[in-house]
């Protein structure tokens, strides 16, 4: 089926404001997972879900950033009075188990590209 | 110290050329050893992927895990221009490849025609 998807593909901000990334992931895979990607750097990890619940998220930056996951699928990323330093490709991948229960491979989305000026 | 250290790049072959490609990490946690492959504008994609120190082969790729020296590497023979990418190390935790990955910076590699 259909990899994970993520909306909007690129997103212009200006500081202060709020806004809200989308991602929607592989059809049944239960565990979900944020990064954030600056130029010139890899992927670093954010929060990951099992099923609803947030397992981890010791990768937020500060309390400006939240993520929440209401019926297990779909995930929303929000980033309240984005700075200047939140710009960065945000990706989102998902598995199909979670920790724990197997060694499963995590597929990417494409990213959010966000900009704040 | 950084968890991860990559070489650093970018780095340009020509067409057929054997590239290597190396990444160090000092966190004993890690267990799982990958390698992505991201293309420009898109997400990674998992190339190759271990536990154990010795090589793993998969076609064209080989990858390296010397767990006592703390070094992983990824060998690509015959490259090919649609190699081009930049190319990611990744670990795990002791849960495999679905628990949170700590990534190198990324080195990019161009395969000249």
């Amino acid at each position: 089926g259909a990899g994970v998807s993520q909306t909007p593909s690129n997103k212009v901000t200006e500081k202060g404001k709020y806004v809200e990334l989308r991602c929607d992931p592989i059809s049944g895979h239960t565990a979900l997972y944020w990064y954030r990607q600056s130029l010139g750097q890899g992927p670093e990890f954010l929060i990951y879900f099992q099923g609803t619940g947030a397992a981890d998220d010791s990768g937020l930056p500060n309390d400006r950033f939240f993520a929440v996951r209401p019926e297990g699928s779909v995930s929303t990323l929000k980033i309240q009075r984005t700075e200047r330093g939140d710009s960065a490709v945000y990706l989102c991948a998902s598995s199909l188990t979670w920790v724990g229960q197997g060694a499963d491979e995590q597929f990417f989305g494409p990213g959010t590209r966000l900009t704040v000026l | 110290q950084k968890e991860v250290e990559q070489d650093p790049g970018p780095l340009s072959v020509p067409e057929g050329a054997i590239v290597s490609l190396n990444c160090t990490y000092s966190n004993s946690a890690f267990q799982y050893f990958m390698w992505y492959r991201q293309y420009s504008r898109k997400g990674p994609e998992l190339l190759m992927y271990t536990y154990s120190s010795g090589n793993k082969e998969d076609g064209r790729f080989t990858a390296q895990v010397d767990k006592s020296s703390k070094y992983i590497s990824l060998f690509i023979r015959d490259s090919q221009p649609s190699d081009s990418a930049t190319y990611l190390c990744a670990w795990g935790g002791d849960t495999g490849a679905n628990s949170k990955l700590t990534f190198g910076k990324g080195i990019t590699l161009s395969v000249r025609p």
